[in-house]
């Protein structure tokens, strides 16, 4: 079975400190990745997505930058963290090519100061 | 542009209750898909239910049901006895059925279930 990994579960970094999470699938080939951010009280953003090795699509203009090293791992960094980073990273996965459910992983709280 | 709103931004209920949540959505597409997914205070999101535009079909699942009317571009969910484990952020979400696979969600709804 399938299985998503995110981590790490909750970090507290200073601003302008770099970042970098990690998801990583299992159980599957050549899926498409997404990264998600959640701000406090409000709907889930779309950040970034990939649909292969090396392949991201940007859906919002930001110091965030994400990276897709491998089939199954994904990559959302920054080099100087703002305040308003602050909040809680999904990471989703899908299989193509029909629209299937995206499978989520168990997030990240980020909390800037 | 793809749109969701789910108006509702809190509710409350005492447990056994049957609750509703509305799901109102905006697509120029004729073929779409839309989600309901569930957030627990845990954080993760978990998956309830796809339905595509071409299925009306209202469908039941236990305790949950859902109903879809393209007339009025709404995919409404209804929880009956509600039950303090139902206690949540629901979200709404529509894709294109094109392969394009974002998801654009609602702002959700943060269910409370009162015991």
């Amino acid at each position: 079975s399938q299985t998503i990994h995110q981590w790490p579960a909750t970090l507290v970094q200073p601003v302008g400190s770099p970042l970098s999470l990690e998801c990583t699938v299992e159980g599957t080939s050549n899926p498409n990745l997404y990264w998600y951010r959640q701000a406090a009280g409000r709907g889930l953003q779309l950040l970034f997505y990939s649909v292969g090795i090396g392949q991201i699509s940007s859906e919002v203009p930001q110091n965030l930058s994400a990276s897709r090293p491998q089939d199954r791992q994904f990559i959302l960094s920054s080099k100087k963290l703002l305040l308003s980073d602050s909040g809680f990273y999904l990471c989703a996965w899908s299989v193509p090519p029909e629209t299937q459910p995206q499978h989520f992983g168990d997030g990240t709280r980020l909390s800037i100061l | 542009a793809q749109k969701v709103t789910q108006a509702q931004t809190e509710i409350s209920v005492v447990e056994k209750e049957d609750v509703t949540l509305d799901c109102v959505y905006e697509t120029r597409d004729t073929t779409y898909y839309l989600f309901w997914y569930k957030q627990p205070p845990s954080g993760e999101l978990v998956f309830l239910i796809r339905r595509n535009s071409f299925d009306e079909q209202n469908e039941i699942s236990g305790r949950y049901s859902w109903n879809f009317q393209k007339s009025t571009s709404s995919f409404n969910f209804t929880i009956t006895a509600s039950q303090v484990v139902d206690s949540a952020v629901y979200f709404c979400a529509l894709t294109r059925g094109e392969g394009n696979e974002k998801l654009t969600f609602g702002t959700g709804t943060r269910l409370t279930i009162i015991p």
